[in-house]
């Protein structure tokens, strides 16, 4: 079975721009969660998608957004770049969670490393 | 808001046990523990995932107490290929800073 894919794997981009990332799950997976990694803040929490629907939305300001298609697919956009938004941006597929009690077992792709000068 | 706190790093020798613990004091009722392993330019790989109590897989244990404010996963035996960054995740949202094990011959 074919892993969670990212694209494109490495990007640069230059501030004021915008970028959008791309997350292909695992065929079947309808969750999609987003994090940010970067050596200063480690693995933070963007957002999570189930069935085309934003669940859960992280700490970043609204110059980050994402949206997932009906086939489970998910991008993320970030406007107006900044130094500060370098990253590795790593997208997570998961079966499902059940009721209130979660269970999540997630498969992260690669990652895509944004650099912006 | 839960927070997680981990030790930065820990040796080891090939062979031995290691347990790395995550403290996780505001944990949610619904939230489950889970812990990844990262090698440099890869994604996590998942470890291992629990509730309370304890769970085993063929590469790990996770020992989670009554309480839930903790947790310590158990490589058994580890190898020099163990040695990489290992995250606790709390629920879907906190990671902890992560703790880069180095495993020496």
């Amino acid at each position: 079975k074919a892993g969670v894919t990212q694209t494109p794997r490495y990007l640069i981009k230059t501030r004021g721009q915008q970028v959008t990332l791309s997350c292909s799950p695992i065929s079947g997976h309808r969750s999609v969660s987003w994090y940010q990694q970067t050596p200063g803040q480690g693995l933070q929490f963007l957002f999570e998608y189930f069935s085309e629907t934003q669940r859960n939305k992280g700490n970043f300001p609204g110059r980050f957004s994402g949206r997932q298609f009906s086939n489970s697919r998910s991008e993320m956009n970030v406007s107006t770049l900044e130094l500060g938004d370098s990253a590795l941006y790593l997208c997570a597929s998961s079966l499902w969670t059940s009721g209130g009690a979660s269970i999540y077992e997630q498969y992260f792709g690669p990652g895509t490393r944004l650099t912006v000068t | 808001l839960a927070k997680t706190t981990q030790p930065i790093s820990m040796d080891s020798y090939e062979g031995q046990e290691v347990n790395i613990t995550c403290s996780h004091n505001n944990i949610a009722t619904n939230d489950y523990i889970t812990w990844y392993q990262q090698f440099p330019s890869q994604g996590p790989r998942f470890i291992i995932q629990g509730y309370k109590t304890k769970v085993t897989n063929e590469v790990a244990s996770l020992f989670i107490p009554a309480d839930r404010k903790s947790s310590t996963l158990s490589l058994p035996r580890v190898s020099l290929s163990d040695t990489a960054v290992y995250y606790c995740l709390v629920g879907l949202t906190i990671f902890g800073a992560g703790t880069r094990l180095f495993v020496k011959a």
